[in-house]
């Protein structure tokens, strides 16, 4: 299976801030990238799949982008909103896998 | 209103079984694959199982071949997952989830239910 590592962990953050997420994986994918939030006790939300093809009714504030083996997903102006866990997924290849997760907190 | 809404879990002992159902609306629920995707407490997510929009075709994670059966029955727009000699690794949150297309265990996920706890232990 591939392997994806997302970087970093975790970190703090302003409202406002510009913030960058990096999803790497261990085999090329193309473009095969998706871009999940979740919030405590919520389901999984799709952000952007194929690496940087925005869902219908996230906000313009989110974009990805990348192709091969390195993504990344950046938020433009940080909202309060925006607090939240984010996963990377690649579905180039069965099985598809996610990342670890990357906590986005308050500073 | 697109909505997938999931049933069925609980607490289980070591060994014993469960079914979930995921009931689907507001989509042409036999024209996409279907997923099930679970999180252990404080955990990321791990794809379990998958089956194509005709339900001819199923997937499975390796850590649950074997033991875990999913199925759809279109005529009711309703997913399931027979989760047989359960263990108590399998303990987590279960969700279903749409694809994006008709393409079974490896495609994004655009519509996801709000989950059902499974937990196993004596």
């Amino acid at each position: 299976a591939i392997r994806m590592t997302q970087s970093p962990s975790s970190f703090s953050a302003s409202t406002g801030d510009r913030v960058t997420i990096t999803c790497r994986a261990s085999q090329g994918i193309s473009s095969y990238l998706a871009w999940y939030q979740q919030k405590p006790g919520k389901a999984p939300k799709l952000l952007i799949y194929a690496a940087s093809t925005l869902q219908s009714g996230v906000p313009s504030r989110f974009s990805g982008s990348g192709s091969g083996t390195d993504f990344t997903l950046t938020i433009s102006c940080l909202q309060s909103e925006d607090f939240a866990t984010y996963y990377c997924q690649q579905y180039y290849s069965y099985p598809g896998t996610f990342g670890q997760g990357t906590k986005v907190e308050i500073k | 209103e697109v909505q997938l809404v999931e049933s069925g879990g609980g607490l289980v002992q070591p060994g014993g079984s469960l079914r979930l159902s995921c009931a689907a609306s507001g989509f042409t629920f036999s024209s996409y694959a279907m997923s099930w995707v679970r999180q252990a407490p404080g955990k990321g997510l791990e794809w379990v199982s998958a089956i194509s929009g005709s339900g001819g075709s199923t997937y499975y994670a390796d850590s649950v071949k074997g033991r875990f059966t999913i199925s759809r029955d279109n005529s009711k727009n309703t997913l399931y997952l027979q989760m047989n000699s359960l263990r108590a690794e399998d303990t987590a949150v279960y969700y279903c989830a749409k694809a994006l297309e008709d393409v079974p265990g490896y495609d994004a996920f655009d519509i996801w239910g709000q989950g059902t706890m499974v937990t196993v232990s004596s």
